[in-house]
């Protein structure tokens, strides 16, 4: 079963708009929610995090909503430029390390047209 | 300070051949997870050690294996390749064991199965 689900394989958007990823989870027990960005032929590199205790985290044009009741997380990127197109992950980790360290989204692949 | 260095970035093996992927992680990071990157499927985890020892697996059959050696640096080994072996494979370190820590990945190896 997929406990970490990202529902949009892809998003196209102009540069300069918002761009909004969203991810949604089913365990209860995940407290640490992380995206990753990944470009082709390089690893995943680590973006921007949010405790579940807190509901919003920003770093820059990046910023990390976290709804626990809905157990949704959406990524927003304002404004988006062209050199954000990638595929983005989210990922989840428990107390518990079931399945993993992080659990990942199947990505979604963002594009940003100048 | 070096990343995660994972060799070789590219296998081009037919099927029922056996391959062994080597991944070296940052200095000072005892915990090393490995991942299956496929088109759709996101990342999915295959096994984390630190200290030498498993401490968590995936579900993937029995011909994925791996260990680590006394120095961190570690190795994955796939059995009797099937075509569906076809994938990205990443290495991950970490520092320690914790739930809430951020992966550090590698460029991966990309595996291609004939």
């Amino acid at each position: 079963d997929q406990q970490v689900k990202q529902n949009s394989p892809s998003l196209s958007v102009q540069e300069g708009r918002i761009s909004i990823l969203n991810c949604d989870y089913t365990n209860s027990m995940f407290d640490y929610f992380l995206w990753y960005k990944k470009y082709p032929a390089e690893g995943p590199t680590f973006l921007i995090s949010i405790s579940s205790i807190k509901d919003k985290n920003e770093d820059g044009r990046f910023t990390v909503f976290l709804n626990k009741s809905a157990k949704h997380l959406s990524l927003h990127i304002v404004p988006s430029q062209p050199g954000d197109s990638a595929v983005y992950f989210c990922a989840a980790s428990g107390f518990h390390n079931q399945g993993g360290k992080l659990i990942f989204g199947q990505g979604t692949e963002l594009s940003v047209k100048p | 300070k070096a990343g995660v260095t994972q060799t070789p970035r590219y296998l081009i093996k037919t099927r029922g051949q056996q391959v062994t992927l080597s991944c070296s992680p940052i200095s000072g990071h005892r915990s090393v997870s490995w991942y299956q990157q496929t088109p759709g499927q996101g990342l999915q985890f295959l096994f984390e050690y630190f200290s030498e020892t498993q401490r968590n697996k995936g579900n993937f059959p029995g011909r994925f294996s791996g260990r680590q050696f006394s120095n961190s640096r570690s190795e994955m080994n796939v059995s009797t390749l099937e075509l569906g072996d076809s994938a990205l494979y990443l290495c991950a370190s970490s520092f320690g064991t914790q739930a809430n820590e951020k992966l550090f990945f590698g460029s991966g190896t990309q595996l291609s199965v004939l």
